[in-house]
């Protein structure tokens, strides 16, 4: 089972649409979680990170919840800009405090004009 | 500010060569971390380094090392390249050592071994 496990996709959803992406995660100790977004051929780039309670950001939302280890990103009213893969994140060693991420397969997403 | 940079941007390598990668940090960031992307796939952790000291070292062979060097800038050595090997190489940088400070990642290498 990998450790961090994601749809790929991809997602293609019409401007406006909102679309969700769940992601879940094996290790019940791991205690910090983002969402990165990638564009093709670029570097991740911190899209946000995910608390315990939620967390919004403008148009995204972030959820965790721990006891089904799984986490979501919603993404309201949809842009053309919002095309890119999303990566799920959890960090791998908390009692060690390394700054080991593991990051997801990523998430696709296509937003249609 | 200048972000993290690497280079080379691109690097073409045949089975056996021996390629060394290397990344600048953003001014101020004492941590360096090395991920391996294969197309398709997410980012997989190689090494942390801190302080010029390895840190974290993720599930990789021995023919990947790495260093830090006094200005906290960093190499990554593969030797005997396979064709497995090819995928873009990531550099992230943060302030200090820790999931709570956030990463940030250069451009890349991308690596093709033929």
């Amino acid at each position: 089972r990998k450790e961090v496990e994601q749809d790929p996709g991809p997602f293609n959803v019409p401007e406006g649409a909102t679309v969700a992406f769940n992601c879940t995660y094996s290790n019940s100790a791991s205690q910090s979680f983002f969402w990165y977004r990638q564009d093709c051929r670029k570097e991740p780039k911190l899209l946000m990170s995910v608390y315990s309670s939620g967390n919004e950001d403008g148009r995204f939302t972030a959820q965790l919840n721990r006891a089904s280890q799984y986490i979501s990103l919603l993404i309201r009213d949809s842009k053309l800009s919002d095309s890119a893969t999303y990566l799920c994140v959890v960090n791998a060693l908390p009692s060690s405090n390394t700054g080991k991420l593991i990051f997801g397969q990523g998430t696709t997403l296509q937003v249609k004009p | 500010d200048a972000g993290v940079t690497q280079s080379p941007t691109h690097l073409i390598k045949t089975r056996g060569q021996q390629v060394t990668l290397r990344c600048s940090p953003i001014s101020g960031h004492k941590s360096v971390s090395w991920y391996q992307q294969v197309l398709g796939q997410g980012p997989q952790f190689i090494f942390q380094y801190y302080e010029k000291e390895e840190r974290g070292r993720g599930n990789f062979p021995d023919r990947f090392s790495a260093r830090q060097f006094p200005n906290y800038s960093s190499e990554l050595n593969v030797n005997a390249l396979l064709l497995g090997d090819s995928a873009l190489y990531l550099c992230a940088s943060s302030l200090v050592m820790g999931v709570l400070s956030p990463l940030h990642f250069g451009n890349g290498t991308r690596l093709t071994v033929t």
